[in-house]
Parts: C-alpha cells; structure tokens; sequence
C-alpha cells in the first residue's frame, strides 16, 4: 500500500519560516493536499492541489510538491499556528494519509 | 454554512456493533462522494470508508473491510457507518468528511468517539 511519510515533529520559532515535508513514491505525479489540526478540535483543510489555499487560510501557508516529496511551508509562523499537520493523497484507489507532524512554536 | 453533524459514539464491548450518522446541511448533499476517517487518542488520521454521490458504490480500508458497512440516504441528507463485530482497535473519534474534485477533504464533521472496550 502507498505510504506517505512524515517528520514526527518540527520546531519553528515564532516570526520564523517553518517547513514540513511529506514523502512518497512519485508523490509529485499526484495532488497533495494538508490539513492543520489543533487539539480538541477536527482537522481543517489549508492546502489543496499542491498550492492552492481556501478561503480563509492566510497567506503564510503555502505548499509545493515535487518529484518524490511533498512541502508545507508557513512564512512568519505564530503562536497560533502550533498544531499538527497531516497531508494527505489520492494513490488512485484510496485517501492516503500521512503519519502526522506536531508543530511546535517556541 | 455547511455543516456536518456525526452521532452514535458511544462505549460499546468488543464483539459488539455500533451506527453512526452525519448529518448533513448547507449543502446538496446527494452530489457530493463522502467518506468516514477515524483518529486513535493521540495518533494520526486514518481513512475508513468511502461512497459516492448515489450510494452505488463503496470502498473500505482492509482494517474495517468485511465488518463495516457505509450507506447513504440522499433524501434525509444523512451518511451512515454500520460498525459490527467491533475491536480495541477500532476505539477512535470518527470523522464524516465530504470530498471534493481533487481527492481532498474541504469540511468535516466535529467527530463522534467510539470506544471498544470490556
């Protein structure tokens, strides 16, 4: 089965750029997607298509995906954006999650 | 707004069987392919089960295969997941999602716990 790895955790400090990545076999040839979850709370979509943002997610969250990894990168990380991150593709035949990263604000 | 509303979690013993539903709301709900995903205490996110728009065809994780069962009532707006012969294993919140174009998952309900235990 299609596997998508993921740092465990990340430490950033605050007004500082922050970068997880997302690994798989040929992930560049599929859309990634990320999610930010905060504790209690359900995950939120904040990266789809690889770059594109919803409405609402700030600016400071950007994504690429490229060959066989996959990257969230959050420009003048806050307080506020100390959550865990998972992304998350299609394999084409099922949703594909990765294990999670923890980000830490410090 | 849309929103999407889970229940049916609950303490239940192993061996035993459980029925959760989301709600569904804000949207049309008969257009769009949903799908349950499910979160350990403390672990990552893990995807369960899948049905498309008309409910004619499912998909399951290999974890659930063969004990669960997702169903859809596109006139109550409501999904559905017939969880039988339960485990530890399967203790989690379990999310309903709705998912879009591009195999991502734009809302999620706010979950429902399920804990197996004796």
């Amino acid at each position: 089965s299609y596997e998508l790895t993921q740092p465990p955790s990340v430490s950033v400090s605050p007004g500082q750029t922050a970068s997880i990545t997302c690994s798989g076999d040929k992930l560049g040839d599929n859309y990634v997607c990320w999610y930010q979850q905060k504790p209690g709370q359900s995950p939120v979509l904040i990266i789809y298509q690889d770059t594109k943002r919803p409405s609402g997610i700030p600016e400071r969250f950007s994504g690429s995906n490229s060959g066989n990894t996959a990257t969230l990168t959050i420009s003048g990380t806050q307080a506020m954006d100390e959550a865990d991150y998972y992304c998350q593709a299609w394999d084409g035949f099922t949703v594909v999650f990765g294990g999670g990263t923890k980000l830490t604000v410090l | 707004e849309v929103q999407l509303v889970e229940s049916g979690g609950n303490l239940v013993q192993p061996g035993g069987s459980l029925r959760l539903s989301c709600v569904a709301s804000g949207f049309t709900f008969s257009s769009y392919w949903m799908h349950w995903v499910r979160q350990a205490p403390g672990k990552g996110l893990v995807w369960v089960s899948r049905i498309n728009s008309d409910g004619s065809t499912t998909s399951y994780a290999d974890s659930v295969k063969g004990r669960f069962t997702i169903s859809r009532d596109n006139a109550k707006n409501t999904l559905s997941l017939q969880m039988n012969s339960l485990r530890a294993g399967d203790t989690a919140v379990y999310y309903c999602a709705r998912y879009i174009a591009a195999h991502e998952f734009d809302y999620w309900g706010q979950g429902t716990l399920v804990t197996v235990s004796s």
